[in-house]
């Protein structure tokens, strides 16, 4: 697509439910980062993907968060018995080659945890 | 932290008239992005600038860096209430630029 999809783009849910949120890149580009931001504050770096390696997984807050991305392109962001800390807007960016050019942005999904 | 650091917080400035934020960090970097977030969504890539550069346009923007005292400025000349936004720096450090370490950003007002 011509630019970066996320859905969806407002979650409520119920502490201790889990939440599967699904970023969908631009086609080629083969970096693929997820972020966090809370209100006011800057992002918090949660995963990134690129190409076919392994996945740099040092932003996870907590076992409870884990990320896929399959085929190279959508990946999905999965967050197990929710919180209430957990009420973000969750970011996806993706990058052509996740180092010499900027990233592209989603909307974003608000997650908010009740 | 490893968070740059960015000044003013905040930034109240009348239409027309020309902002500065700036942005200071410690380590040695690949490259120094700027982005524009719009109503606590919607991050735009403004303008990415290298290590081995000084200064960059795009339009009303003017980004300088520099590598000696660490620090970058992001002008925006002739502002519009449009420019209203949060502005963040973003370094991708040297050795390490798999992904961008992220500023706190600045909160720019533009009044009519």
């Amino acid at each position: 697509g011509a630019g970066v999809s996320q859905s969806p783009s407002n979650k409520v849910t119920e502490k201790g439910k889990d939440v599967e949120l699904r970023c969908d890149p631009i086609s080629g580009h083969t970096a693929l980062y997820w972020y966090r931001q809370s209100l006011g504050q800057g992002l918090e770096f949660l995963i990134y993907f690129q190409g076919n390696s392994a996945p740099d997984k040092s932003g996870l807050p907590s076992d409870r968060f884990s990320a896929e991305r399959t085929g190279g392109s959508v990946s999905t962001l999965t967050i197990q018995r929710t919180q209430q800390e957990d009420s973000a807007v969750y970011l996806c960016a993706s990058s052509l080659d996740g180092q010499s050019y900027g990233y592209t942005f989603g909307s974003g999904t608000r997650l908010t945890v009740v | 932290s490893q968070q740059g650091e960015e000044d003013p917080q905040a930034l109240s400035i009348q239409e027309g008239e020309n902002a500065t934020m700036n942005c200071s960090y410690k380590t040695s970097i690949n490259n120094l992005q700027w982005y524009r977030q719009n109503s606590g969504r919607g991050l735009v890539h403004l303008i990415l600038i290298r290590s081995n550069e000084r200064e960059k346009h795009s339009g009303r923007l003017r980004v300088t860096l520099d590598t000696s005292k660490k620090s970058s400025s992001l002008l925006i000349t002739a502002s519009r209430a449009a420019d209203t936004a949060s502005y963040f720096c973003a370094r991708s450090d040297a050795g390490n630029n798999r992904k961008l370490i992220w500023g706190l950003g600045t909160s720019l007002a533009v009044n009519p």
